[in-house]
């Protein structure tokens, strides 16, 4: 099962929006609405920020949206914030009863 | 509070192997599926393996397969993963997580331990 494909690297100025696209294959992404998106800070272990493509934790700020058309998953990140600087991972639910992990993001805030 | 706490990880030289162990607490263990969540130094997360709430489906990554073997014992609220011929290439922080939906779940993860990490060398 091949990676989901990410930008390496994405950057915005505080309060612009930023998006990251995801993009699998009509065996992952295209084919199922479970798509998530993961935070990770340096150092910090993961946190969860959108599950079922569009679905925000309890916690989790309403900056924080997903989106997904055909075999592309997106984060929309609004309102940048310094805090907002981290690597960002998308993953989705398979054909073959697996996961898979995108390469990761990283979000610098200019 | 809702707590996953990993331990078993260690130095072990290839072909070795560990039992990696993640204890719960906090939550109705039982009613949720859990996985396996690991990531080499300085690189991206990678799935490993998942087992549904009663333990009854388990799932592997491809890099995994016939090698490790993912269990739970709900009535100790613990999550387990058997990992043998080790490589290498399975040197990495290993983070046991919950789903973040009961029963069916959702492939999210909304709680994760520290890690436990495994270093695969001679």
């Amino acid at each position: 099962q091949s990676a989901l494909t990410q930008p390496a690297s994405v950057s915005g100025s505080p309060g612009q929006s930023i998006t990251i696209s995801c993009t699998g294959t009509s065996s992952d992404v295209g084919s199922y609405n479970l798509v998530s998106w993961y935070q990770q800070h340096p150092g910090k272990v993961p946190k969860l920020m959108i599950y079922e493509v569009t679905k925000r934790p309890s916690g989790v700020s309403n900056r924080f949206s997903g989106s997904k058309s055909g075999n592309t998953a997106s984060l929309t990140i609004s309102g940048l914030q310094a805090e907002d600087e981290a690597d960002y991972y998308c993953s989705s639910y398979t054909s073959s009863s697996t996961v898979v992990f995108g390469g990761g993001t990283k979000l610098t805030v200019l | 509070e809702v707590q996953l706490l990993e331990s078993g990880g260690g130095l072990v030289q290839p072909g070795g192997s560990l039992r990696l162990s993640c204890a719960a607490s906090g939550f109705t263990f039982s009613s949720y599926p859990m996985s396996w969540v690991r990531q080499a130094p300085g690189k991206g997360l990678e799935w490993v393996s998942a087992i549904s709430n009663s333990g009854a489906g388990t799932y592997y990554a491809d890099s995994v397969k016939g090698r490790f073997t993912i269990s739970r014992d709900n009535s100790k609220n613990t999550l387990y993963m058997q990992t043998s011929s080790l490589r290498a290439e399975d040197t990495a922080v290993y983070y046991c997580a919950r789903d973040v939906r009961k029963y069916a779940g959702s492939y999210g993860v909304d709680v994760w331990g520290q890690g436990t990490t495994v270093t695969v060398s001679s």
